[in-house]
């Protein structure tokens, strides 16, 4: 069975760019979650996403937004790049919507805004 | 914010030793994870232990939780070099839709 698998691996963007992260879950994991990990931290808890519908929002401004699609599969959009921009970005999804059961996480995409 | 926090910040051991982190927590909580990062990427989940859940196996990890204390242990016996990551401890919140997250101990397994 294939993992969770997130594109692109790596990206660059320029300061005031828009950039969408993409996300495949696990076959049959209808939750998908978002985090952003900058360097030396732990991940930050961005949105989820349960049976197409937004389940929670973290402390991020509205630049930040996402969907899933019927398929499950989740994009990440963040628009007006600032620096601070610059992580790792983490995708997880899980069988069911809450925190009870093991989240499997992709290898992630590492977005550098220059 | 953050909800846990892991001591030490990094831990630097000789293969063979035993390896222990301590994560801390504010608020209750329905469940503490422990999670192994390598070089940056993806997150590996390695035991999931339940608020009423004192103690908890898997191999050579075992994961102890004290909800008196706010406190979760992670005990990795006979190290070896490939346990050389990063270690998170998270955990979720009554809205049950998010986890969160400690800054995590840096482990190094020296050969």
């Amino acid at each position: 069975d294939a993992g969770v698998t997130q594109s692109p691996t790596h990206l660059i963007k320029t300061r005031g760019q828009q950039v969408t992260l993409r996300c495949s879950p696990i076959s049959g994991h209808k939750s998908v979650s978002w985090y952003q990990q900058v360097l030396g931290q732990g991940p930050q808890f961005i949105f989820q996403y349960y049976e197409k519908e937004e389940r929670g929002r973290g402390n991020f401004p509205d630049r930040f937004s996402a969907r899933q699609f019927p398929n499950y599969s989740s994009e990440l959009n963040v628009n007006a790049l600032l620096l601070g921009d610059s992580a790792l970005y983490l995708c997880a999804s899980s069988l069911l919507w809450d925190m009870n059961t093991e989240a499997f996480f992709g290898q992630g995409t590492r977005l550098t805004v220059v | 914010s953050q909800q846990g926090e892991e001591d030490p910040q990094a831990l630097s051991i000789q293969e063979g030793e035993n390896a222990t982190m301590n994560c801390s927590y504010k608020t209750s909580i329905n469940n503490l994870q422990w999670y192994r990062q390598n070089s940056g990427r993806g997150l590996v989940h390695l035991i999931l232990i339940r608020s009423n859940e004192r103690e908890k196996h898997s191999g050579r990890l075992r994961v102890t939780l004290d909800t008196s204390k706010k406190s979760s242990s992670l005990l990795i016996t006979a190290s070896r070099a490939a346990d050389t990551a990063s270690y998170f401890c998270a955990t979720d919140l009554d809205s049950n839709y998010q986890l969160i997250w400690g800054a995590g101990t840096k482990l190094i397994i020296k050969p």
